[in-house]
Protein backbone atom coordinates (compact mmCIF):
# COMPACT_ATOMS: atom_id res chain seq x y z
CA UNK A 1 0.00 0.00 0.00
CA UNK A 2 0.75 4.06 -0.05
CA UNK A 3 1.74 5.67 3.32
CA UNK A 4 2.89 8.72 4.61
CA UNK A 5 4.08 9.95 7.11
CA UNK A 6 3.97 14.16 8.77
CA UNK A 7 4.02 15.09 12.27
CA UNK A 8 0.32 16.15 13.58
CA UNK A 9 1.08 19.51 14.69
CA UNK A 10 4.11 22.58 14.97
CA UNK A 11 3.97 25.77 16.23
CA UNK A 12 6.18 28.58 15.51
CA UNK A 13 6.62 32.27 16.00
CA UNK A 14 5.66 34.89 13.43
CA UNK A 15 9.21 35.68 11.41
CA UNK A 16 10.73 32.25 12.15
CA UNK A 17 11.78 29.61 10.00
CA UNK A 18 9.67 25.84 10.09
CA UNK A 19 10.58 22.87 8.55
CA UNK A 20 7.26 20.00 7.49
CA UNK A 21 8.80 16.63 7.26
CA UNK A 22 7.45 14.05 5.25
CA UNK A 23 8.07 10.51 4.81
CA UNK A 24 6.38 7.83 2.47
CA UNK A 25 6.25 4.57 1.59
CA UNK A 26 4.89 4.20 -1.68
CA UNK A 27 5.85 1.61 -4.45
CA UNK A 28 6.26 3.07 -8.18
CA UNK A 29 6.51 6.58 -6.82
CA UNK A 30 7.59 9.75 -8.82
CA UNK A 31 7.20 13.00 -7.41
CA UNK A 32 5.81 14.48 -4.16
CA UNK A 33 3.54 17.62 -4.01
CA UNK A 34 2.39 19.98 -0.97
CA UNK A 35 -0.81 21.73 -0.64
CA UNK A 36 -1.98 23.96 1.87
CA UNK A 37 -5.40 23.73 3.59
CA UNK A 38 -6.69 26.91 5.94
CA UNK A 39 -9.24 25.76 7.79
CA UNK A 40 -12.90 25.02 6.19
CA UNK A 41 -11.45 26.19 3.32
CA UNK A 42 -9.71 23.95 0.00
CA UNK A 43 -6.77 22.65 -0.59
CA UNK A 44 -4.23 24.90 -2.24
CA UNK A 45 -1.26 23.60 -4.51
CA UNK A 46 2.21 24.72 -3.33
CA UNK A 47 5.08 23.00 -5.03
CA UNK A 48 6.01 19.48 -6.63
CA UNK A 49 9.26 17.84 -6.91
CA UNK A 50 9.81 15.41 -9.36
CA UNK A 51 13.23 15.33 -9.05
CA UNK A 52 15.97 14.71 -5.93
CA UNK A 53 16.82 18.82 -4.51
CA UNK A 54 15.52 21.90 -3.75
CA UNK A 55 12.81 23.55 -5.16
CA UNK A 56 12.02 27.38 -3.94
CA UNK A 57 8.88 29.56 -4.76
CA UNK A 58 9.16 32.89 -2.61
CA UNK A 59 9.06 31.95 0.89
CA UNK A 60 8.45 28.23 0.49
CA UNK A 61 10.61 25.78 -0.39
CA UNK A 62 10.31 21.88 -0.84
CA UNK A 63 13.27 19.14 -1.20
CA UNK A 64 12.69 15.53 -1.69
CA UNK A 65 14.97 12.57 -1.19
CA UNK A 66 14.35 9.45 -3.35
CA UNK A 67 17.23 7.39 -1.57
CA UNK A 68 16.07 8.47 1.59
CA UNK A 69 11.90 8.04 0.87
CA UNK A 70 11.84 11.64 2.69
CA UNK A 71 10.92 15.32 2.01
CA UNK A 72 9.73 18.72 3.83
CA UNK A 73 8.55 21.68 3.30
CA UNK A 74 10.40 24.88 4.18
CA UNK A 75 8.53 28.04 5.50
CA UNK A 76 10.50 30.90 5.93
CA UNK A 77 9.48 34.73 7.37
CA UNK A 78 6.32 33.19 8.63
CA UNK A 79 3.39 35.24 9.04
CA UNK A 80 0.15 34.91 11.30
CA UNK A 81 -1.75 34.20 7.10
CA UNK A 82 1.08 30.75 7.49
CA UNK A 83 -1.44 29.47 10.09
CA UNK A 84 -2.94 26.03 8.37
CA UNK A 85 -2.62 22.24 7.77
CA UNK A 86 -0.16 21.46 5.14
CA UNK A 87 -0.14 18.06 3.22
CA UNK A 88 2.71 15.79 0.96
CA UNK A 89 1.05 14.07 -1.50
CA UNK A 90 2.89 11.31 -3.45
CA UNK A 91 2.44 10.43 -6.80
CA UNK A 92 2.95 7.02 -7.70
CA UNK A 93 2.77 4.96 -10.84
CA UNK A 94 1.23 2.10 -8.94
CA UNK A 95 -1.40 3.98 -7.26
CA UNK A 96 -3.04 4.70 -11.15
CA UNK A 97 -0.85 8.00 -10.73
CA UNK A 98 -3.31 9.36 -8.26
CA UNK A 99 -2.08 11.18 -5.43
CA UNK A 100 -1.95 9.76 -1.97
CA UNK A 101 -2.19 12.49 0.91
CA UNK A 102 -0.70 12.37 3.97
CA UNK A 103 -2.48 13.19 7.30
CA UNK A 104 -1.31 16.77 7.31
CA UNK A 105 0.41 18.54 9.75
CA UNK A 106 -0.91 21.75 11.33
CA UNK A 107 0.87 24.66 11.51
CA UNK A 108 0.37 27.62 14.37
CA UNK A 109 2.20 30.75 14.13
CA UNK A 110 2.15 32.53 17.15
CA UNK A 111 3.11 36.53 17.58
CA UNK B 1 -12.53 33.30 -14.04
CA UNK B 2 -11.84 29.70 -14.22
CA UNK B 3 -12.13 27.45 -11.49
CA UNK B 4 -14.17 25.04 -9.75
CA UNK B 5 -17.91 25.11 -8.03
CA UNK B 6 -19.20 22.68 -5.40
CA UNK B 7 -22.84 23.07 -4.25
CA UNK B 8 -24.06 23.84 -1.66
CA UNK B 9 -21.55 24.36 0.75
CA UNK B 10 -23.39 22.81 3.33
CA UNK B 11 -26.04 19.50 3.21
CA UNK B 12 -28.33 18.22 5.74
CA UNK B 13 -29.57 15.13 5.34
CA UNK B 14 -31.43 12.29 7.50
CA UNK B 15 -30.26 9.16 7.24
CA UNK B 16 -31.60 6.63 4.57
CA UNK B 17 -31.56 9.45 2.07
CA UNK B 18 -29.94 9.28 -0.96
CA UNK B 19 -27.83 12.83 -1.94
CA UNK B 20 -25.80 13.75 -4.30
CA UNK B 21 -23.14 16.59 -4.44
CA UNK B 22 -22.42 19.40 -7.71
CA UNK B 23 -18.98 19.74 -8.98
CA UNK B 24 -18.44 21.85 -12.36
CA UNK B 25 -15.79 23.15 -13.35
CA UNK B 26 -14.62 25.61 -16.18
CA UNK B 27 -10.84 24.80 -16.12
CA UNK B 28 -11.17 22.21 -19.63
CA UNK B 29 -9.33 19.77 -17.31
CA UNK B 30 -9.78 16.00 -18.31
CA UNK B 31 -9.02 14.33 -14.77
CA UNK B 32 -12.09 15.36 -12.43
CA UNK B 33 -11.45 13.99 -8.61
CA UNK B 34 -14.16 13.06 -5.38
CA UNK B 35 -12.08 13.37 -2.08
CA UNK B 36 -13.16 12.64 1.32
CA UNK B 37 -11.74 14.67 4.17
CA UNK B 38 -13.06 13.46 7.92
CA UNK B 39 -12.07 16.47 10.99
CA UNK B 40 -8.12 16.12 11.43
CA UNK B 41 -7.38 14.17 8.50
CA UNK B 42 -5.71 13.71 5.05
CA UNK B 43 -7.82 13.50 1.89
CA UNK B 44 -8.82 9.90 0.98
CA UNK B 45 -9.63 9.45 -2.70
CA UNK B 46 -13.50 8.33 -3.44
CA UNK B 47 -13.33 8.30 -7.49
CA UNK B 48 -11.69 9.82 -10.48
CA UNK B 49 -12.75 10.54 -13.75
CA UNK B 50 -9.94 10.51 -17.12
CA UNK B 51 -12.70 11.22 -19.50
CA UNK B 52 -16.19 11.49 -20.30
CA UNK B 53 -18.62 8.07 -19.47
CA UNK B 54 -15.08 6.43 -17.91
CA UNK B 55 -14.58 6.66 -13.81
CA UNK B 56 -12.43 4.47 -11.40
CA UNK B 57 -12.60 3.39 -7.90
CA UNK B 58 -10.48 5.07 -5.83
CA UNK B 59 -9.83 3.94 -1.89
CA UNK B 60 -12.40 4.30 -0.05
CA UNK B 61 -15.77 4.08 -2.97
CA UNK B 62 -18.08 1.83 -1.14
CA UNK B 63 -21.37 3.49 -0.74
CA UNK B 64 -20.78 5.94 -3.32
CA UNK B 65 -21.92 6.23 -7.03
CA UNK B 66 -20.71 9.32 -9.59
CA UNK B 67 -20.94 10.06 -13.50
CA UNK B 68 -19.55 11.84 -15.72
CA UNK B 69 -21.41 12.86 -18.99
CA UNK B 70 -19.80 16.11 -20.01
CA UNK B 71 -16.43 16.91 -19.44
CA UNK B 72 -17.27 19.72 -17.04
CA UNK B 73 -19.59 18.08 -14.60
CA UNK B 74 -18.55 14.77 -12.14
CA UNK B 75 -21.39 14.79 -9.79
CA UNK B 76 -20.81 12.64 -6.37
CA UNK B 77 -23.99 10.60 -5.20
CA UNK B 78 -23.66 9.52 -1.24
CA UNK B 79 -26.06 6.34 -1.16
CA UNK B 80 -27.65 5.26 2.10
CA UNK B 81 -25.32 2.19 1.67
CA UNK B 82 -22.30 4.38 3.04
CA UNK B 83 -22.36 3.45 6.87
CA UNK B 84 -20.99 7.07 7.82
CA UNK B 85 -21.79 9.82 5.66
CA UNK B 86 -21.09 12.68 7.69
CA UNK B 87 -17.65 14.66 6.01
CA UNK B 88 -16.28 17.42 4.61
CA UNK B 89 -16.11 16.45 0.62
CA UNK B 90 -13.83 18.47 -1.98
CA UNK B 91 -13.96 18.11 -5.98
CA UNK B 92 -10.63 18.57 -7.61
CA UNK B 93 -9.57 18.40 -11.30
CA UNK B 94 -6.32 18.75 -13.12
CA UNK B 95 -4.94 18.50 -16.67
CA UNK B 96 -4.46 14.84 -17.20
CA UNK B 97 -4.43 12.58 -14.73
CA UNK B 98 -0.95 12.69 -13.70
CA UNK B 99 -0.21 16.04 -13.37
CA UNK B 100 0.88 17.00 -9.80
CA UNK B 101 -1.06 19.78 -9.40
CA UNK B 102 -4.97 19.72 -8.63
CA UNK B 103 -6.98 22.35 -8.07
CA UNK B 104 -10.00 21.97 -5.80
CA UNK B 105 -13.51 23.43 -5.55
CA UNK B 106 -14.35 25.05 -1.95
CA UNK B 107 -15.98 21.86 -0.69
CA UNK B 108 -19.63 20.42 0.56
CA UNK B 109 -20.08 19.74 4.51
CA UNK B 110 -22.58 16.62 4.37
CA UNK B 111 -24.04 16.10 7.71
CA UNK B 112 -26.52 13.09 7.91
CA UNK B 113 -28.12 12.52 11.29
Amino acid sequence: GQSLEQPSEVTAVEGAIVQINCTYQTSGFYGLSWYQQHDGGAPTFLSYNGLDGLEETGRFSSFLSRSDSYGYLLLQELQMKDSASYFCAAASNNAGNMLTFGGGTRLMVKP
Amino acid sequence: DGGITQSPKYLFRKEGQNVTLSCEQNLNHDAMYWYRQDPGQGLRLIYYSQIVNDFQKGDIAEGYSVSREKKESFPLTVTSAQKNPTAFYLCASSIWREAPEQYFGPGTRLTVT
